[in-house]
C-alpha cells in the first residue's frame, strides 16, 4: 500500500501563531484530503486537494502531486484549532492515512 | 443536507459476542467505506461497498464482514469479539465528484 508520512508528529503553538503541517506520500494518488479529528472522534473534512492550492478562511492547503507532498497551513491559530490533523490519500477506493499531527494551541 | 449517520455511538460488548454497526450515507452517495481506529494501529481500512457490492477489502480477519443494502445503508459485523477489537469504527461515504465524508463513529469497547 501507499506510505503516508506526516510531520511534525506533535506541535505546540501560542495562540495567534502560524504553522505548516506536511504530508509526504509514496505513490501517485487520485485523492488527497486533510481532516481534523474533533474530540469526539469525528473526522472533519478540511480540504479535498489532490492537486493545486485551496484556501478556506485561516486554513489553506497546497498539494504538489508530481513531488508527492501536501502542506496544510494554519494562520493566526486559535485554541479551537487544537486536535489531530490527518492527511489521507487514495488510489482507487481505499484511503491510506498518515499517523497524524497532534496540535495544541495554548492561550 | 444530512451527513453520514452512524449508530450506535457507543457500545460495550463481552468477549466472544458479536456486534453489528450501522452507517447511513449522505443521500445519493453509493460508496460506503469502513475504517478502524486504534491507538496502536491508527486508521486502517476495513472494506468499501458500492451499489451493494464489496469493491475492496483491507487486511482484517474473516470475523469482520459487511454488507450494503439497496438504499446504500451499510452494516458491518464483527463476530467472536476479542479485546483487541476495541476501537473507534468510522464510516465514510462518497459521491461521484468529491472526496469522502465521515460519520461521527461508533466507539466499541470489548470487555
Amino acid at each position: 500500500g501507499i506510505q503516508v508520512e506526516q510531520s511534525p508528529p506533535d506541535l505546540i503553538l501560542q495562540e495567534g501563531a502560524n504553522s505548516t503541517l506536511r504530508c509526504n506520500f509514496s505513490d501517485s494518488v487520485n485523492n488527497l484530503q486533510w481532516f481534523h479529528q474533533n474530540p469526539w472522534g469525528q473526522l472533519i473534512n478540511l480540504f479535498y486537494i489532490p492537486s493545486g492550492t485551496k484556501q478556506n478562511g485561516r486554513l489553506s492547503a497546497t498539494t504538489v502531486a508530481t513531488e508527492r507532498y501536501s502542506l496544510l497551513y494554519i494562520s493566526s491559530s486559535q485554541t479551537t484549532d487544537s486536535g489531530v490533523y490527518f492527511c489521507a490519500v487514495a488510489t482507487g477506493n481505499q484511503f491510506y492515512f498518515g499517523t497524524g499531527t497532534s496540535l495544541t494551541v495554548i492561550p | 443536507k444530512a451527513g453520514v449517520t452512524q449508530t450506535p455511538r457507543y457500545l460495550i460488548k463481552t468477549r466472544g459476542q458479536q456486534v453489528t454497526l450501522s452507517c447511513s450515507p449522505i443521500s445519493g452517495h453509493r460508496s460506503v467505506s469502513w475504517y478502524q481506529q486504534t491507538p496502536g494501529q491508527g486508521l486502517q481500512f476495513l472494506f468499501e461497498y458500492f451499489s451493494e457490492t464489496q469493491r475492496n477489502k483491507g487486511n482484517f480477519p474473516g470475523r469482520f464482514s459487511g454488507r450494503q443494502f439497496s438504499n446504500s445503508r451499510s452494516e458491518m459485523n464483527v463476530s467472536t469479539l476479542e479485546l483487541g477489537d476495541s476501537a473507534l469504527y468510522l464510516c465514510a461515504s462518497r459521491g461521484t465528484d468529491y472526496g469522502y465524508t465521515f460519520g461521527s463513529g461508533t466507539r466499541l469497547t470489548v470487555v
